[in-house]
């Protein structure tokens, strides 16, 4: 299974300012999820970034709000921007290896 | 709308006992059900999954049932310890897209000594 690191494992912002989530796969894969799990919630998708193009986004997820970087197979960024304390959740990187999907162990973000 | 819906939402269950997780979707085009198992602090894992066409999954204590026609799956864990305490996640993945999954809501499982 592919190993998914994820930097920051938690933090915790001001509101108004931005953070942005690097997710690091130690092989080379097509497609990389960033999901959000709200506190105590289920996991729900952002968007899927694609190498080479413009990442896909889910009904509710915007651009602007989560842009995301997909530079190369093996290493994606998510940044949440002009954070509110309702973007406080789990943001978890996740990739597609043959059948199945695998998860990073999240990034923590509490927005203040 | 693509939905899975998971009950219960917790679960307590006796050290040897079976620990059961339901789940039903509405969508026909799912080819992939996988179950995520997730402790605190951690990402979802890779628990067991199981496709369309295979009624049932088994590997080791835990067990897939699979009732394409109702629409229906579940999670039997057997022998249930208290190591097992976590949330469990149920999925499907639809079959235009290769990794993209949908989650039911979750079952906290506590498993008492």
């Amino acid at each position: 299974s592919a190993v998914i690191s994820q930097k920051p494992s938690r933090d915790i912002c001001q509101r108004g300012t931005s953070l942005t989530i690097q997710c690091q796969v130690d092989s080379q894969v097509t497609m990389m999820f960033w999901y959000r799990q709200q506190p105590g919630q289920s996991l729900t998708l952002i968007a899927t970034a694609n190498q080479g193009s413009e990442a896909t986004y889910e009904s509710g997820f915007v651009i602007d709000k989560f842009p995301i970087s997909r530079p190369n197979l093996t290493f994606s960024t998510l940044t949440v921007s002009n954070m509110s304390p309702e973007d406080s959740s789990i943001y978890l990187c996740s990739v597609g290896q043959h059948t199945e999907a695998f998860f990073g162990q999240g990034t923590r973000l509490t927005v203040v | 709308q693509q939905q899975v819906k998971q009950s219960p939402q917790s679960l307590i269950v006796q050290k040897g006992g079976i620990s059961i997780i339901n789940c039903a979707y509405e969508n026909t085009a799912f080819d992939y059900f996988p179950w995520y198992q997730q402790f605190p602090g951690k990402g979802p894992a890779l628990l067991i999954a199981i496709r369309p066409d295979v009624s049932e999954k088994k590997e080791g204590r835990f067990t897939i049932s699979f009732n394409k026609s109702a629409k229906q799956f579940s999670l039997h864990i057997m022998d249930s310890q208290p190591g097992d305490s976590a949330t469990y996640f149920c999925a499907a993945r639809p079959a235009s897209n290769t990794g993209k999954l949908i989650f039911g809501q979750g079952t906290t499982l506590q498993v008492k000594p």
